[in-house]
């Protein structure tokens, strides 16, 4: 059964640095490209970041180029989102998601992981 | 960035009759190269991750009920929930995955049973 369990979020003041875990189980890790999306409370879906099979395309959204940074360890069978300078926008349920057939579109999401970034 | 627009916000349908959810893309999300439409839909119930219930347009993922079904092409795509069942009352997203990012999410649209 394939498995996505996000780790890591918490309460952070602003101008402050996180770093979420994703791990996988149940699916060969190091087939599938990776994507983070995230969700504010009672808000829609937003696309974060993506990275490839072997780290070598990866993306960000405009919203996050330059604070964040999206890594994987594969023998680990690990996805990981560095966070810094957080911004109270950045509220939100984490997800990871694993590539369908294609780099934006996604199919098995874990459960999420809720930053808050709050004062 | 290609803007997804959904209509409406919310419905609420009787058990048994048909959901209709529309979604408009600012650009043709149409790859002419392998005539593929790069669209997606989701289902979302609260407290739990999006569920992918059709991609290409039209195709249902693996496990989804047939009572649930995608249309549409270029710039404007249907959702249909045929004989609306109590557990579908859920936010549905639509989402264009076409070419580079961002790929973006429709606002979602909510379906309650009347």
């Amino acid at each position: 059964e394939v498995q996505l369990v996000e780790s890591g979020g918490g309460l952070v003041k602003p101008g402050g640095s996180l770093r979420l875990s994703c791990a996988a189980s149940g699916f060969t890790f190091n087939d599938y490209s990776l994507n983070w999306v995230r969700q504010a409370p009672g808000k829609g879906l937003e696309w974060v970041s993506y990275i490839d099979s072997w780290s070598s395309d990866i993306y960000y959204a405009d919203s996050v180029k330059g604070r964040f940074t999206i890594s994987r360890d594969n023998p680990m069978n690990s996805l990981y989102l560095e966070m810094n300078s957080l911004r109270a926008e950045d509220t939100a349920m984490y997800y990871c998601a694993r590539v369908y057939m294609f780099q934006g579109l996604v199919d098995y999401w874990g459960p999420g992981t809720l930053v808050t970034v709050s004062s | 960035d290609i803007v997804m627009t959904q209509s409406p916000d919310s419905l609420a349908v009787s058990l048994g009759e048909r959901a209709t959810i529309k979604c408009k893309s600012s650009q043709s999300v149409l790859h002419r190269s392998d005539n593929k439409n790069y669209l997606a839909w989701f289902q979302q119930k609260p407290g739990q991750p999006p569920k992918l219930l059709i991609y290409w347009a039209s195709t249902r993922y693996s496990g989804v009920p047939d009572r649930f079904s995608g249309s549409g092409s270029l710039t404007d795509f249907t959702l249909t929930i045929s004989s609306l069942q109590a557990e579908d009352a859920a936010v549905y997203y639509c989402q264009q995955y076409y070419g580079s990012p961002p790929w973006t999410f429709g606002q979602g649209t909510k379906v309650e049973i009347k």
